[in-house]
């Protein structure tokens, strides 16, 4: 069945340690978008891509990072430089925003800094 | 810039009651709303869409509404069960910024058996 997947569920951070969020998806969509979610708070966009081998910053890009070499991956990194990670994170993919279509997230990630 | 409120932000009801999820925006000039669903530890599930055009959308027992020049969406859930139980957002996607979706922060729903 087509989906997006994101991976680990649940991950820890050392202080001053880099890790990566995996999202992937097999449902042809050009446009993918990382999100973060505090509790209580709505979700805040972190960078998106809307095309393989582009990708703009979000509104708190700050201390992360991405890439989109393939059309199905869109993996964040979270730099010792983002100094609050501690959060929910999640992934969308879709056609296209303007196009209306329906947006599929995948099931999150829990990052947590020990 | 585009401001997306929710109210309430919980909402505890009995089993069997029909009830209604609000939802506000400060710029009415957008391309279409969406509701989603987010499970405990969990993402989000897309339950209806409604574009700018569109005064309204169904889906079994849940309904949509939008009012565009008055910059407010309701979520009407018929018939309320214990699995309705979750947090309910609106999403607004207005274009421009960089991906144009503004997130209310939800609506906390509980359903009491």
């Amino acid at each position: 069945d087509g989906g997006i997947t994101q991976s680990p569920k649940y991950l820890f951070r050392k202080e001053g340690q880099n890790v990566t969020l995996s999202c992937e998806q097999n449902l042809n969509h050009d446009a993918m978008y990382w999100y973060r979610q505090d509790p209580g708070q709505g979700l805040r966009l972190i960078y998106y891509s809307q095309i393989v081998n582009d990708f703009q910053k979000g509104d708190i890009a700050e201390g992360y990072s991405v890439s989109r070499e393939k059309k199905e991956s869109f993996p964040l990194t979270v730099t010792s430089a983002q100094k609050n990670p501690t959060a929910f994170y999640l992934c969308d993919s879709s056609i296209g925003r303007n196009s209306g279509n329906t947006i599929y997230f995948g099931e999150g990630s829990w990052l947590t800094v020990v | 810039k585009q401001e997306v409120t929710q109210i309430p932000a919980a909402l505890s009801v009995p089993e069997g009651e029909n009830l209604v999820l609000n939802c506000s925006f400060t710029d009415s000039a957008i391309y279409n709303l969406q509701w989603f669903r987010q499970d405990p530890g969990k993402g989000l599930t897309s339950l209806l869409l409604i574009q700018s055009s569109q005064r309204e959308q169904t889906s079994g027992r849940l309904n949509a509404s939008l009012d565009k020049s008055s910059g407010r969406s309701t979520l009407y859930i018929a018939a309320s069960q214990p699995g309705d139980s979750a947090t309910y957002l609106c999403a607004v996607h207005s274009g421009g910024g960089a991906d144009g979706l503004t997130f209310g922060k939800g609506t906390h729903l509980i359903i009491q058996p």
